[in-house]
């Protein structure tokens, strides 16, 4: 089975840096995705890591580490629209290749 | 627009009386695939189908059915619905199962079974 695990709630003032951290238990792992959902919406794509190392977009970066079976999506120059929760999801290969899993998800919470 | 569509976006109903969610995409999506999301757990795979004609359970399938007679459609199937049936669902679509590519999520639909 699969089992990822992320911290419930970060609070931060605006302009500050959040780092969310996602460790996951898996077999045979293929890849670490990252999607924000506001409040009553419906969760959008950040990004994508398949390989070590850091991939940046804007103001928004996530990395991972393969070895450690950590990854981390970096949130910079904070806004308030920045507000959200953000879920890890996880694809194995050894599993039915379909199927993806959410960690529980971080809400971030931007104070002026 | 490239969107998926679902519908109903809200629906309350009685224990046992069938319901279908429907979940439609225009963007010409090989995958498709249906969520709940409920406070604390986040998103839970119900069923997911790699292809027209091809379906697979999720995590979370018992009391669901799905069928996938089009690419561009994906209906939830409730048979008989139970109260911890009561959620918010999601239905995603992507270009492709095999890669991890973004999953494009429907705006959701909350269910309250009484």
């Amino acid at each position: 089975g699969q089992s990822l695990e992320q911290p419930s709630e970060v609070t931060a003032v605006e302009g500050a840096i959040v780092q969310i951290n996602c460790t996951y238990q898996t077999s045979g792992f293929y890849g670490l995705s990252w999607y924000q959902q506001h409040d009553g919406g419906a969760p959008t794509f950040l990004s994508y890591n398949a390989l070590d190392g850091l991939e940046e977009t804007g103001r928004f970066s996530s990395f991972l580490s393969r070895s450690d079976s950590y990854g981390y999506l970096l949130l910079q120059e904070l806004q308030m629209k920045d507000s959200a929760s953000y879920f890890c999801a996880v694809r194995s290969s050894t599993d039915s290749w379909g199927k993806l899993q959410f960690g529980a998800g971080t809400q971030v919470v931007v104070t002026p | 627009e490239a969107q998926v569509t679902q519908n109903p976006r809200y629906l309350i109903t009685v224990t046992g009386k069938k319901l279908t969610v429907t979940c439609s995409q225009n963007m010409n999506h090989e995958y498709m695939s249906w969520y709940r999301q409920d406070p604390g757990l986040g998103l839970r795979q119900i069923y997911y189908s790699m292809n027209v004609e091809v379906t697979d359970k999720g995590d979370v399938p018992e009391g669901y059915k799905v069928s996938r007679k089009e690419k561009r459609n994906f209906p939830l199937i409730l048979e008989s619905p139970s109260p911890n049936q009561t959620s918010l669902y999601f239905c995603a679509s992507s270009e492709q199962g095999y890669s991890n590519q973004p999953q494009h999520f429907g705006d959701g639909t909350r269910l309250s079974i009484l």
